[in-house]
């Protein structure tokens, strides 16, 4: 089945500094990751869609200086949170969808880096 | 852009009724998908139900929907609802022109009491 790993599970930052997560696909081919965040008492927001060989695009709010992302193969990607502040606290998700999941266009999402800023 | 608007904030009900969980969408796309999210506490969102077929109902784990375009709804339903449904429930859109980027809805609570 397809099963997607995120780690850390968990992290604490002091402020200012910076944090890494990360996003594995297993058992499917990840064409697409997409980088959610669910600030605390909010939905999920997209910070950006990585397409492997394409643009990354991020969508309003959020920049690549802020959260820049790497997706090198199929199978990962990984964003960091450069110089985190207060509101950059919350959920991480990823979601990564099956390049021959044409059809039902499911995203299948990690359990999600929960990121605590001090 | 696109749009998710959900029954707001916390739906309390008594074990055994019906569950009704509304989602009303808006889209410039003539062929969106409509999914539907569950989430429990400390867990990840999981998919619960999906649907991009007009005017039919989809089903998954007692849970029911029908896409209805002309009316651009996607209503969660279950005829009766257990403890365990207590959580957050997430509608989605995205389109097909765009498979990867889900607009969630703001989330409705369902706490089911005994």
């Amino acid at each position: 089945g397809a099963l997607v790993y995120q780690y850390p599970r968990r992290t604490i930052c002091k402020s200012g500094t910076s944090m890494r997560m990360e996003c594995q696909a297993v058992g499917f081919q990840a064409t697409s990751v997409a980088w959610y965040r669910q600030s605390p008492q909010k939905t999920f927001e997209l910070i950006a869609l990585s397409t492997v060989n394409s643009a990354i695009k991020y969508e309003q709010n959020f920049t690549q200086e802020k959260f820049p992302i790497s997706h090198p193969n199929l199978s990962f990607s990984s964003m960091t949170v450069l110089n985190a502040y207060l509101e950059d606290r919350g959920l991480y998700l990823c979601g990564a969808r099956d390049r021959l999941d044409f059809n039902y266009a499911e995203q299948f999402f990690g359990p999600g880096t929960r990121l605590t800023v001090l | 852009g696109d749009s998710v608007t959900q029954t707001e904030g916390l739906v309390t009900l008594t074990e055994g009724l019906p569950v009704m969980l509304n989602c009303t969408y808006q889209t410039i796309y003539s062929n969106p998908f409509l999914f539907w999210y569950v989430q429990h506490l400390n867990e990840s969102p999981r998919l619960l139900l999906k649907s991009f077929t007009d005017n039919k109902r989809t089903e998954h784990q007692g849970f029911h929907a029908t896409l209805h375009k002309s009316s651009s709804s996607f209503h969660l339903q279950k005829s009766s609802a257990q403890l365990s449904d207590s959580a957050l429930y997430y509608c989605a859109l995205s389109d097909t022109g765009s498979f990867n980027k889900l607009t969630f809805g703001a989330g409705t609570r369902l706490a089911v009491c005994p």
